[in-house]
């Protein structure tokens, strides 16, 4: 597959419950991006990765929110505690350095119960 | 505070006729601007894009509009054809270097043979 993976593409979790969501980038992918599009709107920022250094975080909507990428490839977005207003579509991008080139996953559709 | 908009949810438009989708902004720190195109269940892709330096940029059937005084850029499809129904998002991102891309609410394009 060339292209962004993600997984898994639906999630259905109980409030209170911990998820991890996936993103497999573009092989040799420098920078990736993660977003959260609510339903009717279009993405937000959350957090970019350039390697496996978090260059800015600051759409991360509170600490219950935490991404990683420790090897500079596969990054894994965590939900801790997860309420219901964290539904939405998790979309992963990836670039080979800058965002104006970056290519987007399928999203992971997260639903909270 | 929505700082690129996209007022019209919406667009219906004949086969073989012009589209015309349109974005404001209100941060005049924006200096490139971007539109991607996104079919359901799948991510956004990249359709084309414009920096701030210029005021048009055209390829092949897509032409985007910028104008910097009045703070307004706009996608113009033509001609348009069915495969092109989707939802356009307008995007920019700052001056400066910043690797953050802020999106527009989409527009919900519909072509109809």
């Amino acid at each position: 597959g060339a292209g962004v993976s993600q997984s898994p593409r639906y999630k259905v979790a109980k409030r209170g419950q911990d998820v991890a969501l996936r993103c497999d980038p573009i092989s040799g992918h420098v920078s990736l991006f993660w977003y959260q599009q609510a339903l009717g709107q279009g993405p937000e920022f959350l957090t970019y990765f350039q390697n496996e250094a978090q260059l800015d975080k600051s759409g991360l909507p509170s600490d219950r929110f935490f991404a990683e990428r420790p090897e500079g490839s596969v990054s894994t977005l965590k939900i801790q505690r997860t309420q219901q207003e964290d539904s939405a579509v998790y979309l992963c991008a990836s670039s080979l350095k800058r965002v104006e080139t970056q290519y987007f996953g399928p999203g992971t559709r997260l639903l909270v119960l | 505070d929505q700082q690129v908009k996209q007022n019209s949810p919406s667009l219906s438009v004949q086969e073989g006729r012009i589209s015309i989708l349109n974005c404001d902004y209100t941060n005049s720190m924006f200096d490139y601007f971007l539109w991607y195109k996104k079919y359901p269940a799948e991510g956004p892709t990249f359709l084309i894009s414009i920096s701030s330096i210029k005021d048009k940029n055209e390829d092949g059937r897509f032409t985007v509009f910028l104008n910097k005084s009045a703070k307004h850029l706009s996608l113009h499809i033509v001609p348009s054809q069915p495969g092109d129904s989707a939802v356009y998002f307008c995007a920019a991102i700052l001056s400066g270097g910043y690797q953050k891309v802020t999106f527009g609410t989409g527009t919900k394009l519909q072509v109809i043979p």
